[in-house]
């Protein structure tokens, strides 16, 4: 596709359900990003991928967050009962290389309500 | 750490007139610095970023940024406001001299332009 995407757009989880969130990154590029926005705010790090490898999940708020890439493409960031204050946009970006300066493309998020 | 500082939550301006968006930051070493623009529910745009050379970066849509290192700015202007350049923008920061490739975003500025 043209730029990346991602799935579901938007999501309801009752609390303590666990839920599965999709990116599809811009083909070819090689690092993509994870990032989690409330509401009026900017976008926090959640963790980044160089291909199929984790490079860094710092960000990410506890154990109960889960990301992978296993062929260095798609991505699903996965969260195990849910709690309220998961509730938030998390977004997806790719990168085209990892060392280079590229600017980060974003895709248009995941809305996550949870009750 | 490193963290970036959006002062004005809101800019309003009236189409034609010029028109800043304020960012500041705080990193160690040198930056790089990125400007990024979101619509109702859609993912961020790149703007523009400030890697090295000219202090002052021509980006998409009439956008440019001027890069101030003794005043660890980087405001967003543009010359000529539009009424569709209403939307809410983000500056972000990444330092040059780690090997952590995610953007530390401020929490955003909404630009009005009023017809």
């Amino acid at each position: 596709g043209a730029g990346v995407s991602q799935s579901p757009r938007y999501k309801v989880a009752k609390r303590g359900q666990d839920v599965a969130l999709r990116c599809d990154p811009i083909s070819g590029h090689v690092s993509l990003f994870w990032y989690q926005q409330a509401l009026g705010q900017g976008p926090e790090f959640l963790t980044y991928f160089q291909n199929e490898a984790q490079l860094d999940k710092s960000g990410l708020p506890s154990d109960r967050f889960f990301a992978e890439r296993p062929e260095g493409s798609v991505s699903t960031l996965k969260i195990q009962r849910t709690q309220q204050e998961d509730s938030a946009v998390y977004l997806c970006a790719s990168s085209l290389n990892w060392g280079s300066l590229n600017e980060q493309f974003f895709g248009p998020g995941t809305r996550l309500t949870v009750l | 750490a490193q963290s970036v500082a959006q002062p004005e939550d809101q800019v309003n301006v009236a189409e034609g007139n010029p028109l800043t968006v304020k960012c500041t930051y705080s990193v160690s070493g040198n930056p790089y610095l990125f400007w990024y623009v979101q619509y109702p529910n859609r993912g961020l745009q790149f703007l523009l970023k400030y890697i090295t050379g000219d202090n002052l970066v021509k980006g998409s849509y009439g956008f440019e940024a001027e890069f101030n290192k003794s005043q660890t700015s980087f405001h967003l202007k543009k010359p000529s406001a539009l009424v569709s350049d209403s939307a809410l923008y983000f500056c972000a920061v990444r330092a040059s001299n780690t090997g952590r490739r995610a953007l530390t975003f401020g929490s955003g500025t909404r630009l009005q332009v009023q017809p």
